[in-house]
């Protein structure tokens, strides 16, 4: 079985300041580990994904994220928030043997403040 | 290019009832999954469609049905309506079953009375 804690509910941060968004993962096999963003009023929409290539992965809109396997962590940052970045992030895991049944964190909301 | 398309948006509903929600994929998407999302927590899957046949089912009751049709489009049926079944249910679209990355609709917002 695989799943993933998202250890921050909210997080909030200045406009031009860095932000990190915290995920751990478990799982039985190799994962597979997605961030999806929900804009309000929006569809979920990814922003990125690993699957056992490169460990630091880009995303749109400037996002990245670090595999840790030693750490079974997925952590998402982004060096300089903007205003559009106010939204509610979901990390996100599958395991090879149920390709598309993604698992989903709890969410963490995202303020930024000008 | 028209993304996934979900109807109706908003519907009430009383305890007992029977509801169904429409998907429309992303075009030229063959794979449908359907995802409840209740209040302040993430998606839970519930199932996903390919070939017109359930493929892969999550921990859902079978009050909770499906079914794709040969244009791809799928409806997702819920019977004997429960309160806890208010929920915003999402509705992805996918070019195969085994991946990852999927396209999501706005939802359908299912209140319950």
């Amino acid at each position: 079985a695989q799943s993933v804690t998202q250890l921050d509910s909210h997080v909030s941060v200045s406009e031009g300041t860095p932000v990190l968004l915290r995920c751990n993962y478990s799982s039985s096999y190799s994962p597979s580990l997605f961030w999806y963003v929900q804009h309000p009023n929006k569809g979920l929409q990814l922003l990125l994904k690993y699957t056992s290539a490169a460990t630091l992965v880009k995303g749109i809109n400037g996002f990245e994220a670090e595999f840790k396997k030693s750490e079974t962590s997925f952590h998402l940052t982004k060096p300089s928030a903007h205003m559009s970045d106010a939204a509610e992030y979901f990390c996100v895991v599958t395991a090879t043997d149920s390709w598309g049944k993604l698992q989903f964190g709890a969410g963490t909301q995202v303020v930024v403040t000008p | 290019d028209a993304g996934v398309t979900q109807s109706p948006t908003h519907l009430i509903k009383t305890r007992g009832q029977q509801v169904t929600l429409r998907c429309s994929p992303k075009s030229g998407h063959d794979t449908v999954s359907w995802y409840q999302q209740a209040l302040g927590q993430g998606p839970q899957f519930i199932f996903q469609y390919y070939e017109e046949e359930e493929r892969q089912r999550g921990n859902f009751p079978d009050r909770f049905s499906g079914h794709q049709f040969p244009n791809y489009s799928s409806e997702l049926n819920v019977n004997a309506l429960l309160l806890g079944d208010s929920a915003l249910y999402l509705c992805a679209s996918s070019l195969g079953r085994n991946t990852g990355e999927l396209f999501f609709g706005e939802g359908s917002r299912l209140t319950v009375l």
